[in-house]
Formats: structure tokens, C-alpha cells, sequence
């Protein structure tokens, strides 16, 4: 089974810092998933990729298949991005997300 | 719909109940996963559906866990004779696909058993 690690757990920036959150995972993946979740709230897909890099807006996601790693960067955090980011990963051949525990980030205003 | 849709959105059951958690998935979606989170964790894996068709149930923690799709869009998840672990918030997703496809989720169902 894929473990997926997460850095930090909890997060706490200023407003308009840049913010990073890592995600590390154990074994080979087909792709990654950045969930946002607010509290009391579902989930919201960010990003799905399999390599590379996207950006939408002030996010960017970075994946290096090689290293087994990803990472979530937000530019000029707004206390609006406050919420769970949670990494989930395909394993190859899978349709199952294998989820971490969640990095919480609060942007303070 | 426009997303996916789950209800409802918090439920009290008194242990020993039978309690039912819907999900509508997006319309024309083949795919949809049930999940299960307790507090402070990710999302654990419970059961996958292709259309009508439950293709994997490793996932669910006792046979107290039932759930049915039976026309390939609705999906239920049915928890018989609740106990106090089975509290936590039930997410449900949908994909158009399996592998390689995007999940959309629902707000989750938060489910407390007293």
C-alpha cells in the first residue's frame, strides 16, 4: 500500500506569504490529486497531474516522478485560502486514491 | 446536477440505528467511490462502483457496511446497527472514468452516533 506523508500538518503564514506544502509518497503513482477542504465543507479537486507542473491563478503544483514528490505552492496567500490541502495519489494500475492526512493551513490577515 | 450531491449533509444516530447516506453523482459519471474520514485523518477508501456494478468492497469495515447502486447513477451506503467508531464523515466521489480521471466530491456526510 502507497504511503502518502505530508509536511507540515498545521501551517500558519501573514498574509501574502508564499506558502509551500510538500507530499512525499512510497510507491510508484499513475497520478496526484491537491484536494482543498473547508471545514464543515466537501472537497474540492485543485489539481490532478501525473508530471511536470500546473498553475491555476495564485497555485501551482510541481510533481517529481522521479523523487516521489510533489508540492503545493499558493503566491500571495489570502486569509480566503485557509483550509485543509490534502495530496492523494493513483497508484499505477489503480483507480483507488490513497489520501494523507492533510496540511492545515490558516492565513492570518 | 452541476456537482456532486450528498444527503444529508449531518446525521445523529442513537447506536443500534440502521442509517442511510445518499449521493447523486455528476450526471453521465461511470465511476463513484465511497469514502470514509475520521476526524484529523484523509479519506479511507470504502467501496468502488463502475455504473451498477460494485467492482471493489475491500474497503468497507465490517458487514455492517452495505452499499448499492442499483440503476448506475444514485448510490446509497447503509450502515446497520451504527456504533459509536462508525462516526466520521462519509465523502463520495465520482470520476467519468477509473484510472486517470479527475474525482469530483461531494460536501460529505457527517455522521455522529451517540
Amino acid at each position: 500500500k502507497n504511503e502518502v506523508e505530508q509536511s507540515p500538518q498545521n501551517l500558519t503564514a501573514q498574509e501574502g506569504e508564499f506558502i509551500t506544502i510538500n507530499c512525499s509518497y512510497s510507491v510508484g503513482i499513475s497520478a496526484l490529486h491537491w484536494l482543498q477542504q473547508h471545514p464543515g465543507g466537501g472537497i474540492v479537486s485543485l489539481f490532478m497531474l501525473s508530471s511536470g507542473k500546473k498553475k491555476h491563478g495564485r497555485l501551482i503544483a510541481t510533481i517529481n516522478i522521479q523523487e516521489k514528490h510533489s508540492s503545493l505552492h499558493i503566491t500571495a496567500s489570502h486569509p480566503r485560502d485557509s483550509a485543509v490541502y490534502i495530496c492523494a495519489v493513483y497508484g499505477a494500475g489503480s483507480y483507488q486514491l490513497t489520501f494523507g492526512k492533510g496540511t492545515k493551513l490558516s492565513v492570518i490577515p | 446536477g452541476a456537482g456532486v450531491s450528498q444527503s444529508p449533509r449531518y446525521k445523529v444516530a442513537k447506536r443500534g440505528q440502521d442509517v442511510a447516506l445518499r449521493c447523486d453523482p455528476i450526471s453521465g459519471h461511470v465511476s463513484l467511490f465511497w469514502y470514509q474520514q475520521a476526524l484529523g485523518q484523509g479519506p479511507e477508501f470504502l467501496t468502488y462502483f463502475q455504473n451498477e456494478a460494485q467492482l471493489d468492497k475491500s474497503g468497507l469495515p465490517s458487514d455492517r457496511f452495505f452499499a448499492e447502486r442499483p440503476e448506475g447513477s444514485v448510490s446509497t451506503l447503509k450502515i446497520q446497527r451504527t456504533q459509536q467508531e462508525d462516526s466520521a464523515v462519509y465523502l463520495c466521489a465520482s470520476s467519468l472514468g477509473g484510472m486517470g480521471f479527475g474525482a469530483f466530491f461531494g460536501q460529505g456526510t457527517r455522521l455522529t452516533v451517540v
